[in-house]
């Protein structure tokens, strides 16, 4: 069976300092790969997503980036951390693209920066 | 663009009653998937019930059911007999198409009380 592992569950960092979050996923391969960011008490707004190794595409423009250096490893990273990157920080993968295909999430990441 | 509204930001429903939350969708192309997720207080996103756009029936799963309106484009999420454990977020989304992206409502808190 398939299974997320995403970590750290929580992180406090102070605003400058660097942030990776990993994420990998098992029993699947080349999954489609996400990155959402929820604010507090809000919906979810993806950040980026990947159909492949390498390949990452970018929905919001910030100082946040991704990595995709294994089929089933997704990294999500920042050189400098702002107080705006506060928030739950979800990740998930996607089957063989079809139209009722749901989105497997992680357990997620508290981020607070300060 | 797509776009998903849910415009009850909280609920409250009685045990062993049932309620229907409301969820409300924007898209021109005629291809999409309908998806609703539960967010416990963990945080964690979990995947209730689906609905395809050339579906002629609506979705049932358990306990949930989606009353799919397509001329309305509307897609609620009906919860029948509700319990304690259902109090959480809930969350509409749409996936147009062969698109990548999964767009999410804000969410409706849902409260069950005893």
């Amino acid at each position: 069976s398939q299974t997320i592992h995403q970590w750290p569950a929580t992180l406090v960092q102070p605003v400058g300092s660097p942030l990776s979050l990993e994420c990998t996923v098992e029993g699947t391969s080349n999954p489609n790969l996400y990155w959402y960011r929820q604010a507090a008490g809000r919906g979810l707004q993806l950040l980026f997503y990947s159909v492949g190794i390498g390949q990452i595409s970018s929905e919001v423009p910030q100082n946040l980036s991704a990595s995709r250096p294994q089929d089933r490893q997704f990294i999500l990273s920042s050189k400098k951390l702002l107080l705006s990157d506060s928030g739950f920080y979800l990740c998930a993968w996607r089957g063989q693209p079809s139209i009722g295909e749901k989105l497997f999430f992680g357990s997620g990441t508290q981020l607070s920066v300060l | 663009a797509q776009k998903i509204t849910q415009t009850q930001p909280g609920m409250f429903v009685q045990e062993k009653e049932a309620v229907t939350l409301d969820c409300t969708y924007d898209t021109s192309d005629p291809s999409y998937g309908l998806f609703w997720y539960k967010q416990p207080s963990s945080g964690e996103m979990i995947f209730l019930i689906y609905q395809g756009s050339y579906d002629q029936q609506n979705a049932t799963e358990g306990r949930y059911s989606l009353n799919f309106q397509k001329a309305r484009k509307s897609a609620n999420l009906v919860i029948s007999a509700s319990q304690l454990g259902d109090s959480a977020m809930y969350f509409c989304a749409m996936r147009v198409g062969n698109g990548q992206n999964f767009v999410f409502g804000p969410g409706t808190r849902l409260s069950v009380l005893p």
